[in-house]
């Protein structure tokens, strides 16, 4: 099974600020590649598909980018309600698994 | 509108086997590239999945977790049922089941129910 890995597993930022997530797949997955919010007692949100296609609804400020197993989220100006923390999840195989997980904590 | 909502117990105990049903409206488990998957998160963790099934009955379990996990679909019912054996507290989580449907040629999960929570302990 494709093995996900994020990096870092928490961080502090400031609104305003730009921040950059980072989730690395043990093989190769193309481009298949989704990115989730979730907010403390609720369900993920489906944030990005295909690495870099914005869900419907989703702010412009969030952005994927990459291919092959080097994957990046980008939040271009932190906004109070981006506090949460971000999963990434690889669709390559016919079972979808999930990174460890990104929290973004107010500095 | 696409809707789900998982049921079943909150508290079991040690060895019991769960059954969690997922009953969804807005959608059919008979359209091609349909699926609805079960994810669970133990409490302060990652998000973990357990198992999908798609429209054409094609299963995919957790390796890890495949000897205890058997996922069952009633088309008619609009629902989707989650087995698991032999539970442990480490078992404890909430438990969610999301729709997974294609967008172009990259699948997703872009609807979620609000899970439940089950507690394993004696």
């Amino acid at each position: 099974d494709i093995q996900m890995t994020q990096s870092p597993s928490s961080l502090s930022a400031s609104v305003g600020d730009r921040v950059t997530i980072t989730c690395r797949a043990s093989q190769s997955i193309s481009g298949y590649l989704n990115w989730y919010q979730q907010k403390a007692g609720k369900a993920p949100k489906l944030l990005i598909y295909a690495a870099s296609r914005l869900q419907s609804g989703v702010p412009s400020r969030f952005s994927g980018s990459g291919s092959g197993t080097d994957f990046t989220l980008t939040i271009s100006s932190l906004q109070p309600e981006d506090f949460a923390t971000y999963y990434c999840q690889q669709s390559y195989s016919a079972f979808l698994t999930f990174g460890g997980g990104t929290k973004v904590e107010i500095k | 509108q696409i809707t789900l909502k998982e049921s079943g117990p909150t508290l079991v105990k040690p060895t019991q086997t769960l059954t969690l049903t997922c009953t969804f409206s807005g959608f059919s488990l008979s359209t091609s590239g349909v699926g609805v998957g079960w994810i669970r998160q133990p409490p302060g963790k990652a998000l973990e999945c357990l198992a999908l099934i798609y429209w054409d009955d094609d299963k995919r379990y957790s390796p890890s977790l495949k000897s205890r996990l058997t996922i069952t679909k009633d088309t008619s019912k609009n629902q989707v049922v989650l087995t698991m054996t032999n539970m442990d507290p480490v078992d404890t989580a909430t438990y969610y089941c999301a729709h997974s449907s294609y967008s172009g040629s990259f699948r997703n999960f872009d609807y979620w129910g609000q899970g439940t929570l089950v507690t394993v302990s004696s």
